[in-house]
């Protein structure tokens, strides 16, 4: 079982704060790193997927950063708004066919 | 609209009696998985299934069982359920052009 690891748990903003999330992962054999955008009573919503070192992602205000040399990726919201307020996933991907989940980070954003 | 389904969305049952929690997609994906989730804990893979009859254990096979008969289904199969069992399950599906995987909407199992 491969540890992947998200800081931090948990985030309070103000609505207009930027933030930045974090996900650590094994190098070895990696596939792909996946973000996913998960509401309370909803399903995973898949943000970016990212492959190659160095790769750079961006969605309107959320955008992501791929180091897979040093096994880390950053996720990056800018000008949080309250409906930004979910939990972020990172997952990494390994020959293919295995998925190794982080526990999430928890967002809330206050009016 | 693309979608992956599940049934039942919640089920409460008891120690030992065998059920089978269903999952469709209609994006013709090769590739399906089941997870469970648990509080503090990421999402852990449970089976995944390549293709029609090619199936394989991911990191918690322990008490489940799958089947992959279809293209478009992978029912999840607890043979003798225990507590330990309880959870939220999710099945997903992956798309091999943008490697982008859909979730179902959840199923909230309950065993006492």
């Amino acid at each position: 079982i491969l540890n992947v690891e998200q800081s931090p748990q948990s985030l309070h903003v103000q609505e207009g704060d930027s933030t930045n999330f974090t996900c650590s992962f094994p190098s070895s054999n990696f596939y792909a790193l996946h973000w996913y955008r998960w509401e309370t009573a909803k399903s995973p919503e898949a943000l970016f997927v990212m492959t190659l070192n160095g790769d750079e992602k961006k969605k309107g205000r959320i955008s992501a950063t791929l180091n897979t040399k040093e096994g880390y990726s950053y996720l990056y919201i800018k000008g949080s708004q309250p409906e930004d307020s979910a939990t972020y996933l990172c997952a990494s991907q390994y020959n293919f066919n295995k998925f190794y989940f982080g526990s999430g980070t928890k967002l809330n954003v206050k009016p | 609209e693309a979608q992956v389904t599940q049934n039942p969305r919640y089920l409460i049952t008891v120690t030992g009696k065998k059920l089978t929690v269903t999952c469709s997609q209609n994006m013709n994906h090769e590739y399906m998985s089941w997870y469970r989730q648990d509080p503090g804990l990421g999402l852990r893979q449970i089976y995944y299934s390549m293709n029609v009859e090619v199936t394989d254990k991911g990191d918690v096979p322990e008490g489940y069982k799958v089947s992959r008969k279809e293209k478009r289904n992978f029912p999840l199969i607890l043979e003798s359920p225990s507590p330990n069992q309880t959870s939220l399950y999710f099945c997903a599906s992956l798309g091999t052009l943008y490697n982008e995987q859909y979730f179902g909407p959840g199923t909230r199992l309950t065993v006492t």
